[in-house]
């Protein structure tokens, strides 16, 4: 199975300044095939279920915010939010769809300093 | 829009069996997989387990803590899926979610990154 761990555990940010999220995999998830990181990111507020921000590593979903990034290959990964807003205060998720079983990170909390 | 409702959460004693049922609405549900993806409370996602499309045999997948006790279908003219989890465990306890991953036209296969998500259904196993 692919291990995904993140860090920080949580971060507390000013509003407006930036955050970085890092993530990293037990093994590659980038495929020769097709040259793409099977790596997506999520956002879970609290009460909600998790919404997907970034996939392929660093393609933004539909309707996402472009303060939202994210950046790596191979097994080391970022998810950055330029300027932090009120609303970005949530748990932040990595998943790995390079093989099955699918794994999650363990989540980083983002808070507002 | 693309919806999915997840229903059929309660309590269930240790040992107990329960089935959750996934409603979709607003995308062709028979060419999409659907999986099942669970949260304890104040802990993280854990994936549950797949299946795959009439298209790609139905074929499930399921985590190892899982496989052998949850079992998961679908019936494609009611656009639902299911969970059935049998020798239910008190490490079972979560949110219960269903969601989809994206279908690739052009390859023919699912891309397992999830979009929507349900709201989930809790699972309380407790005697």
């Amino acid at each position: 199975d692919i291990v995904m761990t993140q860090s920080p555990d949580s971060l507390a940010v000013s509003l407006g300044e930036r955050a970085t999220i890092n993530c990293k995999s037990s093994q590659s998830v980038l495929s020769s095939s097709n040259n793409k990181n099977y790596l997506a990111w999520y956002q879970q507020k609290p009460g909600q279920p998790p919404k997907l921000l970034i996939y392929w590593a660093s393609t933004r979903a539909s309707g996402v915010p472009d303060r939202f990034s994210g950046s790596g290959s191979g097994t080391d990964f970022t998810l950055t939010i330029s300027s932090l807003q009120a609303e970005d205060v949530a748990v932040y998720y990595c998943q790995q769809y390079y093989s099955t079983p699918l794994t999650f990170g363990p989540g980083t909390k983002v808070d507002i300093k | 829009e693309v919806q999915l409702v997840e229903s059929g959460g309660g309590l269930v004693q240790p040992g107990g069996s329960l089935k959750l049922s996934c409603a979709a609405s607003g995308f062709t549900f028979s060419g999409s997989a659907m999986h099942w993806v669970r949260q304890a409370s104040g802990k993280g996602l854990e994936w549950v387990g797949r299946i795959r499309s009439k298209a790609n045999n139905y074929v499930t997948a399921y985590a190892a803590s899982v496989k052998g006790r949850f079992t998961i279908s679908r019936d494609d003219s009611k656009n639902t899926a299911y969970l059935q989890m049998n020798s239910l465990k008190t490490e079972d306890t979560a949110v219960y979610y269903c969601t989809r991953p994206h279908y690739n036209i052009l390859i023919g296969y699912d891309e397992d990154w999830f979009d929507p998500w349900g709201q989930g259904t809790l699972v309380t196993v407790s005697s």
